[in-house]
């Protein structure tokens, strides 16, 4: 059974840096094709996506946000921690960590996210 | 660009059924993608991946009257036989160029 779950403030001050922490079990980080994304949601707004890392330590990040994030991992753990940096109360949201395999068809490669964790809310404001 | 089009809301009567569209952009057609249902106050749930010929795989426990389909550069999700825990939003999504997608999500009411 795969489980995911994030943890990290649910308040940070405007400039100051995030970091969540999405802590995993039932795979492995260390099996080839196995990525961990990141996604979060303002409220009662959409889904956005904002970074993978791979069981490789290869990382793809949103173009939008690339400057401000950094994803890294630690397969002893079984950790994936996300740092967001200079925050503002448009980054309060709900940030998801998900685990992402690629699934490879008709000649493309996707991730999905076919687990996902709870959510861990986090609120920007002086 | 690649970008995920969907309706805002769509409606149905309990016990009935509802086709939702995800509109892949212009060059896409060829995408596969993937459906989440997110229930009020809960996090996402992975519902099916979906191909361009209308082939799809479901997720652990996702019930038969979650079906997929496809038409050109249009992905659908249909549901059967609604129930009220079928209220929920629904996200499509599908990967890039080094980059995860997301529709903007439809609201669907049961009536």
């Amino acid at each position: 059974q795969i489980t995911l779950k994030e943890s990290g403030p649910t308040l940070v001050k405007p400039t100051q840096t995030l970091t969540l922490t999405c802590t995993f079990s039932g795979f492995s980080l260390r099996t080839s094709g196995v990525g961990v994304g990141w996604i979060r949601q303002p409220p009662g707004k959409a889904l956005e996506w904002l970074a993978v890392i791979y069981w490789d330590d290869d990382t793809r990040y949103s173009p939008s946000l690339k400057n401000r994030l950094t994803i890294t991992k630690d397969t002893s753990k079984n950790q994936v921690v996300l740092t967001m940096t200079n925050m503002d109360p448009v980054d309060t949201a709900t940030y998801y960590c998900a685990h992402s395999p690629i699934d490879c068809s008709g000649g493309r490669c996707y991730h999905y996210f076919p687990h996902w964790g709870q959510g861990t809310v986090v609120t920007v404001s002086s | 660009q690649l970008v995920l089009t969907q309706s805002p809301s769509a409606s149905a009567s309990l016990g009935a059924s509802v086709k939702l569209t995800c509109t892949l952009s212009s060059g896409h057609s060829s995408y596969a993608i993937a459906w989440h249902q997110q229930q009020p106050e809960k996090g996402p749930r992975y519902l099916m991946k979906l191909n361009s010929d209308g082939s799809h795989s479901k997720g652990d426990g996702i019930p038969d009257r979650f079906s997929g389909s496809s038409s050109g550069a249009e992905r659908y999700l249909t549901i059967s036989s609604l129930q009220s825990e079928d209220e929920a939003d629904y996200y499509c999504q599908t990967w890039g160029t080094d980059m995860g997608v997301f529709g903007t999500g439809t609201k669907v009411t049961v009536l």
